[in-house]
């Protein structure tokens, strides 16, 4: 699976939009970019995840670039209650693939008010 | 909302000894994981489990490990003879399908003394 680089801690004002960078500069043709978080040591929850194409759900964004070496997350309306640990992982999507997940150090995400 | 659920939240135990540590993963879920966090430290995938097999284990994982799909509904991860460097949070996760999303549990911490 490809390695991914993130900041180690960003900012964000409470109401306000929050832009996650993620770099995976070696990702190859069949490999997903997943977003998890984790709120202060609970279990990591499931965010978003995609191939190329932008993807929206109810809880963020996700924009791949063109060449799919970078993605950034976004949480259109930050709340304090999004502080956590973002987690860009990217992961091979075949048959030699059992599910697992690769973890990374992450961004630490602090709203503030 | 079908959660993933663990038992105990905290589990405290003398080095040497033998522990269990229970999740009861999402209903229709086929495919099942273990992950470690060590106080601090970034999320290590232990063991993932398909079909009453393991399919993938860590380096981690070693023969003091061991897990177990019982009945239905449980899932158990079984540590032979704790030592004070398994002390750590585990998660347990489910997911639908191998490429899906994993929902994860609030984790059992578990302190060996």
């Amino acid at each position: 699976d490809a390695k991914t680089t993130q900041p180690p801690s960003m900012d964000c004002a409470e109401g306000r939009a929050a832009n996650l960078p993620c770099n995976h500069s070696t990702i190859s043709g069949n490999e997903y970019v997943y977003w998890y978080r984790q709120i202060h040591s609970q279990g990591p929850q499931y965010i978003i995840h995609g191939l190329k194409n932008n993807e929206t759900n109810e809880m963020a964004s996700l924009i791949i670039t063109e060449d799919r070496k970078s993605s950034t997350l976004i949480l259109p309306h930050a709340t304090l209650r999004d502080t956590a640990v973002y987690y860009c992982i990217v992961r091979v999507e075949g048959s030699s693939n059992t599910g697992k997940l690769i973890f990374g150090q992450g961004t630490t995400l602090q709203v503030k008010p | 909302e079908p959660e993933v659920t663990q038992t105990p939240s905290h589990q405290v135990t003398q080095m040497g000894q033998e522990v269990i540590l229970r999740c009861v993963p999402i209903s229709n879920h086929l495919y099942f994981y273990w992950y470690r966090q060590i106080l601090g430290q970034k999320v290590e995938f232990l063991v993932s489990f398909y079909n009453n097999e393991i399919s993938e284990k860590s380096e981690i994982f070693d023969d003091q490990f061991s897990v177990e799909r019982p009945d239905g509904s449980n899932f158990t991860l079984k540590i032979r003879s704790t030592k004070l460097e398994d002390s750590a949070m585990y998660f347990c996760a489910s997911s639908g399908g191998r490429t899906f999303e994993q929902y994860f549990g609030p984790g059992t911490r578990l302190t060996v003394t």
